[in-house]
């Protein structure tokens, strides 16, 4: 079975602080995507970064970095440099193809606070 | 372009009450997804259609819920008798038919049974 463990419930930070969000992931196909979403307030999830099963380079853009390690399972998510506007709730997400079908597997999320 | 429109954006109803909640995806989308969250919990996936077929229904709780997707466009979850549980987050989100999309969500119904 396929699993998303985001372990942190939710952070406070001051402006400027760096800050990483846990994501660990289970499944054994061999081929998958991981997903970060970002809710702020309005409610809507918007997409932040899409990563293939193949791909472990580490992307960063702005004031954000993601580090996907096979190894261990895990794609954490780094702000450099918060801002107040980075408060929200995180997702992480795991998506794979089974039985003909496209699922995607959400974790619990985090909830960021960062604080002026 | 515009994006996933989900409606109402609240309703709040007593047990036993009907409630049908709406999704319009992106146009062009064909895979459509129902979730919802419980506060604190993950979100926990209900219904996948691919245009206007049921893909994979193996999240939706029990018969209580029924979804629909007419001509493939928008669609409908309908909770028949609503229960006190059937309270939380009903996100709509709609991708393009590939796999390894990214889901583009809709700001969520937050229904409240009493």
């Amino acid at each position: 079975a396929q699993k998303v463990t985001q372990a942190q419930t939710e952070i406070s930070v001051v402006e400027k602080e760096d800050v990483t969000l846990d994501c660990v992931y289970e499944t054994r196909d061999t081929t998958y995507y991981l997903f970060w979403y970002k809710q702020p307030p309005s409610g809507e999830l918007v997409f932040l970064i899409r990563r293939n099963s193949f791909d472990e380079q580490n992307e960063i853009s702005g004031r954000y970095s993601w580090n996907f390690q096979k190894s261990t399972s895990s794609f954490n998510f780094t702000i450099t440099a918060s801002q107040v506007v980075d408060s929200a709730v995180y997702f992480c997400a795991l998506s794979v193809f089974n039985s003909g079908t496209y699922k995607y597997i959400f974790g619990t999320g985090t909830r960021l606070k960062v604080l002026a | 372009e515009a994006g996933v429109t989900q409606f109402p954006s609240h309703s709040v109803i007593e047990k036993g009450q009907t409630v049908t909640l709406r999704c319009d995806p992106i146009s062009g989308h064909d895979n459509l997804y129902w979730y919802r969250r419980v506060m604190g919990k993950e979100i926990k996936f209900l219904l996948h259609f691919v245009k206007e077929s049921k893909q994979d229904e193996s999240g939706m709780p029990n018969n209580r819920f029924l979804a629909e997707r007419t001509g493939g466009t928008y669609s409908t979850l309908k909770v028949q008798p609503a229960e006190l549980e059937d309270s939380g987050v009903y996100f709509c989100a709609s991708s393009r038919p590939r796999y390894g999309e990214k889901l583009f969500f809709g700001s969520g119904t937050q229904l409240s049974v009493l």
